[in-house]
């Protein structure tokens, strides 16, 4: 299983706010940024949030990171249907000397 | 702008070998990193490996160790990935992904479109 915990899905109807957690420990989370990824139906991975809260030019304030502790959260307000896709957690991890990820969470928009 | 093409899909017989390059061009290609991320049907991302495109120096992660190489050719811009003795769990999709760096928190930015490697029995 994966070393970031997220919860296998989420969903919520257009125009809502929703979150997705991802747990770590002091290894990874506790010490390092975390970074988010969204990936569409049958697409590469893109990158979403770095650094904890930074969103890369073209990503809509809609979306939001943060982090505590050992754990962050990706927030997305404003639901659209073209939100639909899988996201990804991941930090560096000090003990295991690489990148970890989260199992990723398959966001629906119903 | 950045771009990041990887090779075309590989069908492989159990215990082989395969190696998927990685051509990058509108940057310094020396000056990032890359890594490699793979993703087995339905399940989540799993980091393999960094290469410095600079040095050359190589970090795998601790599961793959021993079977996998990240090699880098400075004259063509260009990655690889060489994984050895293929088992039916290494079926997956193999992407090339080069870092990002903010203050020296790294990330990964540029995204190759992924290579399907299918192990077959």
């Amino acid at each position: 299983q994966s070393v970031l915990t997220q919860p296998p899905s989420a969903s919520g109807t257009p125009g809502q706010r929703v979150t997705i957690s991802c747990s770590g420990s002091s290894s990874n989370i506790g010490r390092n940024a975390v970074n988010w990824y969204w990936q569409p139906p049958g697409a590469a991975p893109k990158l979403l949030i770095y650094t904890n809260d930074q969103r890369p030019s073209g990503v809509p304030d809609r979306f939001s990171g943060s982090k505590s502790g050992t754990s962050a959260s990706l927030a997305i307000s404003g639901l659209q249907s073209d939100d639909e896709a899988d996201y990804h957690c991941s930090a560096w991890d000090d003990s295991l000397n690489g990148w970890v990820f989260g199992g990723g969470t398959k966001l629906t928009v119903l | 702008q950045v771009q990041v093409v990887q090779s075309g899909a590989e069908v492989k017989n159990l215990g082989a070998s395969v190696t998927v390059s990685c051509k990058t061009s509108g940057y310094d290609f020396t000056y990032y990193g890359l890594s490699w991320v793979r993703q087995a049907p339905g399940l989540g991302l799993e980091w393999m490996g960094w290469i410095s495109a600079y040095s050359g120096d190589t970090n795998y992660a601790q599961k793959l160790q021993g079977r996998v190489t990240l090699t880098r050719d400075t004259s063509t811009s260009t990655a690889y990935m060489e994984l050895r003795n293929l088992r039916s769990d290494d079926t997956a999709l193999y992407y090339c992904v080069r870092e990002g760096d903010n203050n020296r928190n790294y990330y990964f930015k540029h995204w190759g479109q992924g290579t399907l490697v299918t192990v077959s029995s």
